[in-house]
């Protein structure tokens, strides 16, 4: 069973860099076929896909937030990271991680973590 | 970017009833690459169907789904209480996944 489990700090600081990783069990990154996103919701909100990242570490970003994104993936650890530069409130959500298989949808996902921008 | 528009916001239906779901596209959807998702209250989404019509595992045979082109459905033959909930419709498509903005199904 592939479970996914975000980590990382819950307040960040306006106009600072948003740090999350995504630790992945039960199944390897680097055996490909899958996407590894990260997906955010603002409070009461709908969903938001941020981006992705295959194993061999090609990323491809929501085209509204593409200028401070930047996944990484470090199949050592089985981990994949999102960092979110020049962070504002309007930057506060639950933040997760989610396995995607094509077309097969995202079938895994993390719980989720609130990530809260606020000085 | 494709625009997912779900309706219709709220549903309110009694726990036995058939719930229909809509989600409509601005432009095609590949079949294959449309999705349905439930999340409750402090949860992640669960994965409920794929590819338009494909059940995901574990998933009772009273969710179904339909569809194609720019129109999607998502049936739920008989409410039990355990399905009032948010429900989401994804797509894939030019590199970029987007959802819809949800259906609330909630205990009338």
């Amino acid at each position: 069973q592939v479970q996914l489990q975000e980590s990382g700090p819950g307040l960040v600081k306006p106009s600072q860099t948003l740090s999350l990783t995504c630790t992945v069990s039960g199944g390897s990154i680097s055996s490909g076929g899958y996407y590894w996103s990260w997906i955010r919701q603002h409070p009461g909100k709908g969903l938001e896909w941020i981006g992705y990242i295959y194993y061999s570490g090609s990323t491809y970003y929501n085209p509204s937030l593409k200028s401070r994104v930047t996944i990484s993936v470090d199949t050592s650890k089985n981990q994949f990271s999102l960092k979110l530069s020049s962070v504002t409130a309007a930057d506060t959500a639950v933040y997760y991680c989610a396995r995607e298989g094509g077309i097969w949808g995202f079938d895994y996902w993390g719980q989720g973590t609130l990530v809260t921008v606020s000085s | 970017e494709i625009v997912l528009t779900q309706s219709p916001g709220t549903l309110s239906l009694s726990p036995g009833e058939r719930a229909t779901l809509s989600c409509r596209a601005s432009q095609s959807v590949s079949s294959s690459y449309l999705a349905w998702y439930q999340q409750k209250p402090g949860q992640a989404p669960r994965l409920l169907i794929y590819g338009a019509s494909s059940r995901a595992t574990g998933i009772p045979d009273r969710f179904s789904g339909s569809g194609s082109g720019t129109d999607f459905t998502l049936t739920i033959s008989r409410l039990e209480p355990e399905d009032f909930a948010v429900y989401y419709c994804q797509q894939y498509g030019s590199s970029s996944w987007t959802f819809g903005q949800g259906t609330k199904v909630e205990i009338k």
